[in-house]
């Protein structure tokens, strides 16, 4: 079964720190880009990164370019946010989803269960 | 960035009804364009992509068309399970963005 789960949310203070996780089982994942996407409370969907399978592209929200970073270990099916300067706007769920490109575009299957972020004082 | 845009926002409908949602994009996006559910408390789910592709395991009732600037999400026959927030997403140029979502629910 493809799964995958994210961890590492919680809540944090305005200007402090947070890396969140998503272990992936059950596909090949070194093969696929991945994605951060985050949803804040009673809110839509908002993409915040992207990663290729390689780690040679990388994709940021101009909303978090410059205080998030993406990264990847493939050898440990893993995703990673390390979330810097955190404020409150960026209080939401963050999902991460395995990105599947075809005829057609892109698109987003699986995602995560989600783990949620509250940067409050 | 391209924008999204779906119309209505909220729809109250009863079972077995046909229920279309449509998505408009800024700008042309050919049929780079998909369709996700999402229920409280839960991911998003892949239903459509590429405007009309249905994802695997996904009822035969959800259907989606369009390509350029307006696509259209339709339900042939409304089931209770399928009372969700859905969601149109464009992959034509990144950023990727969202359509702010419909909410489906129970008239």
């Amino acid at each position: 079964e493809v799964q995958l789960v994210e961890s590492g949310g919680g809540l944090v203070k305005p200007g402090g720190s947070l890396r969140l996780s998503c272990a992936a089982s059950g596909f090949t994942f070194s093969s696929y880009s991945m994605n951060w996407v985050r949803q804040a409370p009673g809110k839509g969907l908002e993409w915040v990164s992207s990663i290729s399978s390689s780690s040679s592209y990388i994709y940021y929200a101009d909303s978090v370019k410059g205080r998030f970073t993406i990264s990847r270990d493939n050898a440990k099916n893993s995703l990673y946010l390390q979330m810097n300067s955190l404020r409150a706007e960026d209080t939401a769920v963050y999902y991460c989803a395995r990105e599947f490109s075809g005829y057609g575009g892109n698109w987003f299957d699986p995602w995560g269960q989600g783990t949620l972020v509250t940067v409050s004082s | 960035d391209i924008q999204m845009t779906q119309s209505p926002s909220s729809l109250s409908a009863s079972v077995g009804d046909r229920v279309t949602i449509t998505c408009r994009a800024s700008q042309s996006i050919s049929i780079y364009l998909n369709w996700y559910q999402q229920k409280p408390g839960k991911a998003p789910k892949l239903l459509i992509y590429a405007a009309s592709s249905l994802q695997s395991g996904v009822p035969s009732r959800f259907s989606g068309s369009g390509s350029g600037t307006d696509f259209t999400l339709t339900i042939s026959s409304l089931q209770p399970e399928d009372f969700a927030t859905y969601y149109c997403q464009q992959s034509y140029s990144t950023p990727t963005t969202f359509g702010p979502g419909t909410k489906v629910d129970i008239k």
